[in-house]
């Protein structure tokens, strides 16, 4: 069962608009949450993070927003520029079946900036 | 800085071949993983490792077989390839070793990624 889901597989923008990903998750027991960014034929790259106990964490361009009573994140891009057109994924930290501390990715949403 | 490198970068199999993963990190990390990834499916955890000598079976393990051979490798072996094991693997590492909580220490770096094509 999914723990983490990213309802919209893709989501396209023009030049200079906002992006809103969104994400939400099933396990109240998620300690951190954390946004990747894949380009095609390339592994996922680490992008912003945000613990628990906070509801925003801005770097640069890139701001993550989370709602724990609605067990909900999202992920804002502003300005979005072309470059940022890849999918991403988001993922939240906790304990897996074997009590380790994993990830949880969801599947992902692939976002075009539109020139 | 090569980061995490995984060979091959694609792979035909056909249903019952073998076949393994290399990975290797050159980042003195002490944990490894190994996922799977399938259309909407998102990265499945198959097995990780968090030290060397040490392995653990995640989410999706069956059909499959790892060796952490030292704290820079770690390979993925299909013993016996099935359709449904058709995917993309992705290798990552990450420097937190098992009990350690701190965030920055448990960011997983990726490689690029095998396709893999079982007939």
């Amino acid at each position: 069962d999914q723990q983490v889901k990213q309802n919209s597989p893709s989501l396209s923008v023009q030049e200079g608009r906002i992006s809103i990903l969104n994400c939400d998750y099933t396990n109240s027991m998620f300690d951190y949450f954390l946004w990747y960014k894949k380009y095609p034929a390339e592994g996922p790259t680490f992008l912003i993070s945000i613990s628990s106990i906070k509801d925003k964490n801005e770097d640069g361009r890139f701001t993550v927003f989370l709602n724990k009573s609605a067990k909900h994140l999202s992920l804002h891009i502003v300005p979005s520029q072309p470059g940022d057109s890849a999918v991403y994924f988001c993922a939240a930290r906790g304990l897996d079946q074997t009590g380790a501390n994993n990830l949880f990715f969801g599947t992902g949403t692939r976002l075009t900036v539109i020139p | 800085n090569a980061g995490v490198t995984q060979t091959p970068k694609f792979q035909v199999l056909k249903t019952g071949q073998s076949m393994t993963l290399q990975c290797a990190q050159d980042m003195n990390h002490n944990s490894m993983y190994w996922y799977r990834q399938d259309p909407g499916m998102g990265l499945r955890l198959i097995y990780y490792s968090a030290s060397e000598g040490t392995t653990d079976k995640g989410e999706v393990p069956n059909g499959y077989n790892v060796s952490r051979l030292n704290k820079r490798e770690f390979s993925l072996r299909l013993e016996s390839a099935a359709p449904s094991q058709t995917s993309v693997y992705f290798c990552a590492s990450s420097e937190a070793g098992k009990g350690q909580n701190l965030l920055a220490k448990n960011i997983q770096y990726f490689g690029a990624g095998t396709r893999l094509s079982v007939l």
